[in-house]
């Protein structure tokens, strides 16, 4: 079973603060993304990577960077939190060439105060 | 990036039933197509994949109709625990997809 796992389940910051998401495939999949979802707005790509230190901005990057030093690994980070990026962050990874089949962990709701 | 559309819902269904939503998409030059399913707050999980004309898996069937670029998802004999949004993928690559906004379907004992 593909195993996806996101370092926290939920987690409020103040506005200002650096916010690291981390997440973790066991599957050797090549490639990882990062998405948020909001209500009424359905999921949208904030980053995704198809390689080890590659990166690639997705549809809404503005405000986020990305770390992939690892395989398995691929952080988002939140330079300095505002209240708009309260949101659910979903963490995804896939092997390449298979288009769409793509394995989510379980999210982080992240609350900026 | 491609554009997908998907009626919100909520399709009200009486469990037992058949039920179909369909999803537009607006890139002819998509190859594959997938369906997610959604929980509430829960991650999406991937339903089906369609890389041809169309996949059946049990009581669930995608159609693919290239020429008016849509697929469907129909569920036969629908269950309570089929409640659930149903999201609408374009592949295609290694890039990140667009999802759907998703349907929202809820099955009535």
């Amino acid at each position: 079973d593909v195993k996806v796992t996101q370092s926290s389940r939920y987690l409020v910051k103040r506005t200002g603060e650096k916010v690291f998401l981390e997440c973790v495939q066991d599957m050797d999949h090549e490639n990882m993304f990062w998405y948020r979802q909001d209500p009424g707005l359905g999921l949208r790509l904030i980053y995704f990577s198809y390689d080890v230190k590659m990166k690639e901005k997705g549809d809404i990057p503005e405000g986020y960077s990305v770390s992939r030093e690892k395989k398995e690994r691929f952080s988002l980070i939140l330079e300095s939190a505002s209240t708009n990026q309260t949101s659910m962050y979903l963490c995804a990874s896939s092997y390449p060439g298979t288009g769409g089949e793509q394995y989510f962990g379980p999210g982080t709701r992240l609350t900026v105060t | 990036r491609k554009e997908v559309e998907q009626d919100p819902g909520p399709f009200n269904v009486p469990e037992g039933a058949t039920v179909a939503f369909n999803c537009t998409y607006s890139n002819s030059a998509s190859q594959s197509f997938f369906w997610y399913r959604q929980d509430c707050r829960k991650e999406p999980k991937l339903l089906m994949s369609v890389y041809s004309s169309g996949n059946e898996d049990g009581r669930f069937t995608a159609q693919l109709n290239r020429a008016s670029q849509y697929i469907s998802l129909l569920i036969r004999d629908s269950k309570l625990s089929d409640s659930a949004t149903y999201l609408c993928v374009p592949g295609g690559g290694a890039d990140g997809l667009t999802f759907g906004k998703g349907t929202h379907l809820i099955i009535q004992p």
